[in-house]
C-alpha cells in the first residue's frame, strides 16, 4: 500500500512569500500531523488533523496554517515567510491518531529554502 | 506537557558490536507511547520500536530492543550487531491520545566499519 506522500519536494520562496504544502496520507489513515525540522529547535509539532477538524496545535504563530480534507489529505500553509522558516517540513499520518498506542507513518518531507 | 531528552548528540560504534542511545522521558499522562525513529540522511523517519507505558515487558523488534524503566522514566534503545546502514539520526518519542508527540533532539549514530 502506498506510503505517506508529500509535495512538493523541494522549494525555494523568497520572504514575505506564501507556500502552501500537500499531504496525502496512507489510504484509511484519519489523522495527519506536521512538523517542522530545523537543526537548531529539532522537530517541533505544528498541528494535527483528524477528520477535517484540527485537534491539536502547537506553539507555532498563526502565519502557519493548515487544512484537512474529506479525503483525509492535507495542505499547510505559511503566510509571509521568514528566513527562520526554512527547514524540513514532515507530515505523519496514522489511523486513529491515538498516539499513545500507534506509530506515526512519515511522508519523506518538503524541505523549504527561503531566502 | 510531555518532554524528551537525548543526552547523547553523537554516538560511535564498531560494525557488529551493541550501542545503547539512551532517553528519558516526561509526562503527567498515565497513559503514554515512547517510540524510537530512524532519520536516514534522506529524511524520511522510520519507526523502528514502541513500548506501552502499561507494558510490563521490554519491546523487542530483530536487531532493536527498547530497555523501559518506568519508575525512571527511561526509554533507551539497544541496538545489537550494528550494522553500517545503522548509521543514522535516532530519535525517541512519546505520544499521548491528543494527536500530538514529542521528539527528542536525536542522536547521530555512526557505526565504524
Amino acid at each position: 500500500k502506498a506510503g505517506v506522500t508529500q509535495t512538493p519536494r523541494y522549494l525555494i520562496k523568497t520572504r514575505g512569500q506564501q507556500v502552501t504544502l500537500s499531504c496525502s496520507p496512507i489510504s484509511g489513515h484519519r489523522s495527519v500531523s506536521w512538523y517542522q525540522q530545523t537543526p537548531g529547535q529539532g522537530l517541533q509539532f505544528l498541528f494535527e488533523y483528524f477528520s477535517e477538524t484540527q485537534r491539536n496545535k502547537g506553539n507555532f504563530p498563526g502565519r502557519f496554517s493548515g487544512r484537512q480534507f474529506s479525503n483525509s489529505r492535507s495542505e499547510m500553509n505559511v503566510s509571509t515567510l521568514e528566513l527562520g522558516d526554512s527547514a524540513l517540513y514532515l507530515c505523519a499520518s496514522s489511523r486513529l491518531g491515538a498516539t499513545n498506542t500507534g506509530e506515526l507513518f512519515f511522508g519523506e518531507g518538503s524541505r523549504l529554502t527561503v531566502l | 506537557a510531555q518532554k524528551i531528552t537525548q543526552t547523547q548528540p553523537g554516538m560511535f560504534v564498531q560494525e557488529k558490536e551493541a550501542v545503547t542511545l539512551d532517553c528519558t522521558y516526561d509526562t503527567s499522562d498515565p497513559s503514554y507511547g515512547l517510540f524510537w525513529y530512524k532519520q536516514p540522511s534522506s529524511g524520511e523517519m522510520i519507526f523502528l520500536i514502541y513500548q506501552g507505558s502499561y507494558d510490563q515487558q521490554n519491546a523487542t523488534e530483530g536487531r532493536y530492543s527498547l530497555n523501559f524503566q518506568k519508575a525512571r522514566k527511561s526509554a533507551n534503545l539497544v541496538i545489537s550487531a550494528s550494522q553500517l546502514g545503522d548509521s543514522a539520526m535516532y530519535f525517541c518519542a512519546i505520544g499521548t491520545n491528543a494527536g500530538k508527540s514529542t521528539f527528542g533532539d536525536g542522536t547521530t549514530l555512526t557505526v565504524k566499519p
